[in-house]
C-alpha cells in the first residue's frame, strides 16, 4: 500500500531551538495535513497544503508543500515546552475518498 | 466553538460484551470517519459515511460497525469486543473530502 516515510522519528531540542521534520512519498499526493497529538488526545490540525509548492504558516510553525507532490516539511520556530507530542504528516491522493495516508509520526520532546 | 465531540472519553468493557461510542458534530460536515490508533501507531481508518453513504474498508473487521441517524451523530458498535479491540478510537469530520477534524477520542479497555 501507500506509504509515507516521516523523519526524524524522534527529537530531542533544547527550548528556544528550531525544529524541522519532513515526510516523503513515492506518490504524487493533491493535499498534505499536518497533525499534533498529545498524549490521551485526538490529533489537532496544525497546518493543510494544497498547491504544490505552497508555503503555509500558523504562528511559529511553517509548513510547505514540496514542487513533486511527493513530499512536506513542517518547520516549528522558537520551540517551547508546550510544543511537546507527536507530530503526524498525513496526504491525501486524488480520488482517495478521505482516506489519509499517515506518516508513523515524529515524537518531539523539548528539554526548558 | 463549533468541534467534534466523543463520549465517554474512556470506556471498559468486558470481553464479547457489545460497546457502543458515540460522536456528534457541530461542524455541519457531510463526512464523518471513524479511526482505530493502537499505542505508538498511527491512526488507522476503519470507515466513512459520505452523507447516507456508508465506506467500509477492506480489512475492517465484521466485529465492527456503524451507525449514522444524521448529519450530526454517527456511533460505532463493536459486537463482541476482543483483547486485540483495545485502543483509542478516534472520530474525525470533513466537508467532503478536504481536510479532516478529530475529536478526543475515546479510550477502550477490554477486560
Amino acid at each position: 500500500g501507500q506509504q509515507l516515510n516521516q523523519s526524524p522519528q524522534s527529537m530531542f531540542i533544547q527550548e528556544g531551538e528550531d525544529v524541522s521534520m519532513n515526510c516523503t512519498s513515492s506518490s504524487i499526493f493533491n493535499t498534505w495535513l499536518w497533525y499534533k497529538q498529545d498524549p490521551g488526545e485526538g490529533p489537532v490540525l496544525l497546518i493543510a497544503l494544497y498547491k504544490a509548492g505552497e508555503l503555509t504558516s500558523n504562528g511559529r510553525l511553517t509548513a510547505q508543500f514540496g514542487i513533486t507532490r511527493k513530499d512536506s516539511f513542517l518547520n516549528i520556530s522558537a520551540s517551547i515546552p508546550s510544543d511537546v507530542g507527536i507530530y503526524f504528516c498525513a496526504g491525501l491522493l486524488g480520488g482517495s475518498q478521505g482516506n489519509l495516508i499517515f506518516g508513523k509520526g515524529t515524537k518531539l520532546s523539548v528539554k526548558p | 466553538d463549533a468541534m467534534v465531540i466523543q463520549n465517554p472519553r474512556y470506556q471498559v468493557t468486558q470481553f464479547g460484551k457489545p460497546v457502543t461510542l458515540s460522536c456528534s458534530q457541530t461542524l455541519n460536515h457531510n463526512v464523518m470517519y471513524w479511526y482505530q490508533q493502537k499505542s505508538s501507531q498511527a491512526p488507522k481508518l476503519l470507515f466513512h459515511y459520505y452523507d447516507k453513504d456508508f465506506n467500509n474498508e477492506a480489512d475492517t473487521p465484521d466485529n465492527f460497525q456503524s451507525r449514522r441517524p444524521n448529519t450530526s451523530f454517527c456511533f460505532l458498535d463493536i459486537r463482541s469486543p476482543g483483547l486485540g479491540d483495545a485502543a483509542m478510537y478516534l472520530c474525525a469530520t470533513s466537508r467532503d473530502f478536504y481536510e479532516q477534524y478529530f475529536g478526543p477520542g475515546t479510550r477502550l479497555t477490554v477486560t
